[in-house]
This record gives C-alpha cells, sequence and structure tokens, in this order.
C-alpha cells in the first residue's frame, strides 16, 4: 500500500532563509510521481512540483526544488529565501500509475515566515 | 486558462438532509477527482470520473456518489448527512488522469458544515 509520511507538523523560519520540508514515501510499485502541494489558509491546493520516479534530476521551479533520494525513498521540498507569502500548509502526495488519479497524502507541514 | 471552480464555496446543513456539490474542470480537462479534507482523517480520495465513468472509488459509504456530464463538470452528493461528513471538499481535474505524470489542480474547495 501507499503512504506518505511528514514528520514536521509545524516549521518556523525566518524570512528569506531556505526551508526543507521532509517527506518520505512508501511504495512497493517501481513507477510512482511525487508530488507537493501548497495549502494557504483560503483552502485552495496549489500544484508546486513534480518529481518522476524515473527522473534523473531532482525537479526545479523557481524557488522550488525537490531533492529526491530514491534509496531512502524521500522528496524533501527545498524553499529557497523564503517569503512572508510562503506560510501555508504543505503537503506531500504520491500517484502511482495504477489508480494514477488516485493522490496519497500525507499529513502536511505548517511552515510559518517570521519577518 | 480559468482554473478549477467549485459552487457552492459554503453550505450548512443539517444532518439528515442530502447535499449536492459542483466541479467545473479546467477546460480540456477530462478527469475529475474529489477529495475529503478533514483535521482528523485529512486528505483521503473519494473517486474519480473520466468520460462520465467512475474509474476509481475511496473507502467511503455509499451515501457518497457523484457524476460527471459529457462536458466534463461534475457532481458529488452526500445523502443522509451525518456531523462526521462536515469538511473540506477539494475537486482536483487533470488531462486523463491515467499516469502518475498527470498533475491534479485543485479548486477552491466547498466547505460544508452539518449540524
Amino acid at each position: 500500500a501507499q503512504k506518505i509520511t511528514q514528520t514536521q507538523p509545524g516549521m518556523f523560519v525566518q524570512e528569506k532563509e531556505a526551508v526543507t520540508l521532509d517527506c518520505t514515501y512508501d511504495t512497493s510499485d517501481p513507477s510512482y510521481g511525487l508530488f507537493w502541494y501548497k495549502q494557504p489558509s483560503s483552502g485552495e491546493m496549489i500544484f508546486l512540483i513534480y518529481q518522476g520516479s524515473y527522473d534523473q534530476q531532482n525537479a526545479t521551479e523557481g524557488r522550488y526544488s525537490l531533492n529526491f533520494q530514491k534509496a531512502r525513498k524521500s522528496a524533501n521540498l527545498v524553499i529557497s529565501a523564503s517569503q512572508l507569502g510562503d506560510s501555508a500548509m504543505y503537503f506531500c502526495a504520491m500517484s502511482l500509475d495504477q489508480g494514477a488519479q488516485k493522490l496519497v497524502f500525507g499529513q502536511g507541514t505548517r511552515l510559518t515566515i517570521n519577518p | 486558462k480559468a482554473g478549477v471552480t467549485q459552487t457552492p464555496r459554503y453550505l450548512i446543513k443539517t444532518r439528515g438532509q442530502q447535499v449536492t456539490l459542483s466541479c467545473s474542470p479546467i477546460s480540456g480537462h477530462r478527469s475529475v477527482s474529489w477529495y475529503q479534507q478533514t483535521p482528523g482523517q485529512g486528505l483521503q480520495f473519494l473517486f474519480e470520473y473520466f468520460s462520465e465513468t467512475q474509474r476509481n472509488k475511496g473507502n467511503f459509504p455509499g451515501r457518497f456518489s457523484g457524476r460527471q456530464f459529457s462536458n466534463s463538470r461534475s457532481e458529488m452528493n452526500v445523502s443522509t448527512l451525518e456531523l462526521g461528513d462536515s469538511a473540506l471538499y477539494l475537486c482536483a481535474s487533470s488531462l486523463y488522469g491515467g499516469r502518475n505524470t498527470d498533475t491534479q489542480y485543485f479548486g477552491p474547495g466547498t466547505r460544508l458544515t452539518v449540524l
């Protein structure tokens, strides 16, 4: 069965610092996708970044990068130069090719950026 | 391109009533998935529709149902509401939903309160 674990319920970071949000996953399927979403207090889930299990390089999207360590089954999100607007819940999620439309989410990490 | 829209945004119902939530996907997207988010259970997959057919279903009772129309718009229905159905209901759309590379884009959600 698929499982996503986010071990940091909350994190507090100073503005402009880099922050790493942890995510470990468990699946026996060799083909999977890993996603990070941001959920502000308004509730909408905003897609940030995607990493495929066969991708050779770590994904990057602007200030977001994904530190993908396949052997450790980890997919940590790195936000560089954090901004006040980055304060939100962050969710790591996984999908498999079988039933790919079903995302399995972790419990989330609440990130607070302090000025 | 317009994002995923959900109506209504807020809903208050009483136990025993039924409710219908609506979701309009991003133009051109044919897969629509529904998720329930609660503080206790986190984000859980309800079901997914593609070409008016339910392709995948989560572990929810039969009181939860859905459908998709020929224009890819989707509705979900919850009958005989219970207090535990109070949640944020999120709809997500993707192009085809058939591979783990297919990113799901979420709407703003419908916040349902059952009294």
